[in-house]
């Protein structure tokens, strides 16, 4: 399996809503990461997890919060988001300790109304 | 700090050669190179380390020129399933390899029959 599988594939969602993103990867990398990405703008990094743990967040508001399981599932809950949120947001996984190439999942198309 | 990319758009007849650029003002400890097409997940082309190298994945191949903190991705004899917006993503030197990856804004490729 060398897939990184993203649910759902769309999602519109109101600003008192809460809503959850789910990431998952059976290709054993232990480093998954969150990328928000505008249109025609290149992806942007919101978090990264190392071994389950949460070892890079970006500045990113609260309202985004990560978690991560276990070794294959990465989650983005979603709380009290704005209009502006409204974006791909893109899983990805690699190997630790490389660097090694990421391998992207086919994105969550949020819409904040 | 983002990476520079050059140009940002290229249109291209099949069968004929594009470079793309991509430099940046701080020492690099790697440069990773992605391919998008539209309304899918990025695709990981090759990575390039500090010391400089050179990679070719089919008839598409990149260099790493640490003296300037460059690296270039040559498509030749380009085919159709070339066109995308190509990313080139760095890391810096003195951070953790494998978890801050920073995308320059891309290049647009379009190959025409």
């Amino acid at each position: 399996d060398t897939e990184v599988t993203q649910t759902p594939k769309h999602l519109v969602m109101g600003m008192t809503n809460k809503k959850s993103l789910k990431c998952e990867q059976h290709m054993g990398h232990r480093a998954m990461y969150w990328y928000k990405q505008k249109a025609k703008k290149p992806p942007e990094l919101m978090f990264v997890y190392s071994y389950e743990k949460l070892s890079i967040n970006e500045s990113v508001p609260s309202r985004f919060s990560p978690e991560c399981p276990n070794s294959s599932l990465l989650n983005l809950h979603l709380h009290a988001l704005q209009p502006e949120d409204s974006a791909l947001y893109l899983c990805a996984s690699s190997q630790v300790g490389g660097p090694w190439g990421y391998t992207f999942g086919s994105g969550t198309r949020l819409t904040v109304v | 700090q983002q990476p520079v990319q050059s140009p940002q758009a290229v249109i291209l007849r099949e069968g004929e050669d594009a470079v793309i650029n991509c430099s940046s003002s701080k020492a690099l400890y790697s440069v990773h190179w992605y391919r998008q097409k539209h309304g899918e997940a990025p695709v990981f082309l090759m990575i390039l380390l500090k010391g400089g190298e050179q990679k070719g994945h089919d008839k598409i191949s990149a260099s790493f020129n640490e003296k300037k903190q460059q690296s270039s991705l040559y498509l030749t004899a380009s085919q159709l399933s070339y066109s995308g917006t190509y990313f080139c993503g760095t890391e810096r030197v003195g951070e953790t390899s494998g978890s801050r990856l920073t995308f320059g804004e891309g290049t647009q490729l379009t190959v025409n029959p």
